[in-house]
């Protein structure tokens, strides 16, 4: 059974103030690790997907990273508007398999 | 494009009603799913289906039906309405989920369902 386990459960930084959030994860086998944001009362928007141990991949002031047990979120310098939920999915590569299994979200809050 | 539309944005039910909560998209994506989302819990998949007239079963698909008639529409079923069935509801769906590709997920606005 795939699991995704995300830390910390939330995050308050100052404006400015560089950190980074964990997902770890058990797959059988990786097809895919997902990084979704998510606003308040909105549905999940993706962000990257990671398919394997030493990728990384850039959007603005987020880079994510990827190892065999576990992904990195970075946020360089947030602003104010970086303030969400972001959701780690991963996706196992059995044949036929579609379903992602998602961790609980890591709030970030954003203090300007 | 509008994506992934869902309908109705918020409902409250009495236990035991029945109702649909509707998707719909415009991507011609073949892969459409429906997820739950609840307080301290993950996103967890309720059904899915890969194309027109073909359905499956998720993790948690107990009280929910599920048909697939065209591409576009992948509409939800609450049979009889329980308490434990008041939660947010989101519709996603891709290209495809399964082969050599990764399942990339455009999800819906979400329903916020409340049985009482």
């Amino acid at each position: 059974e795939d699991q995704v386990t995300q830390s910390p459960e939330a995050l308050r930084l100052q404006e400015g103030e560089s950190s980074s959030l964990n997902c770890s994860y058990t797959v059988s086998g990786l097809r895919g690790l997902f990084w979704y944001r998510q606003d308040p009362g909105k549905g999940p928007e993706f962000l990257f997907t990671l398919y394997s141990a030493g990728e990384e991949k850039e959007k603005e002031r987020l880079k994510a990273t990827l190892t065999k047990k576990e992904s990195f979120l970075h946020i360089t310098a947030p602003k104010p508007e970086d303030s969400a939920t972001y959701l780690c999915a991963v996706q196992g590569d059995l044949a036929g398999s579609y379903q992602l299994t998602f961790g609980k979200g890591t709030k970030l809050s954003v203090i300007p | 494009n509008a994506g992934v539309t869902q309908t109705p944005k918020f409902q409250v039910l009495k236990t035991g009603q029945s109702m649909t909560l509707q998707c719909a998209q415009d991507m011609n994506h073949e892969y459409m799913s429906w997820y739950r989302q609840d307080p301290g819990m993950g996103l967890r998949l309720i059904h899915y289906s890969v194309g027109a007239g073909i359905t499956d079963q998720g993790e948690v698909p107990n009280g929910y039906n599920v048909s697939r008639s065209t591409t576009e529409d992948f509409p939800l079923r609450l049979l009889s309405a329980a308490p434990s069935q008041t939660s947010v509801y989101f519709c996603a769906s891709s290209y495809s989920g399964a082969g050599s590709g990764a399942n990339v997920l455009t999800f819906g606005a979400g329903s916020r369902l409340t049985v009482l």
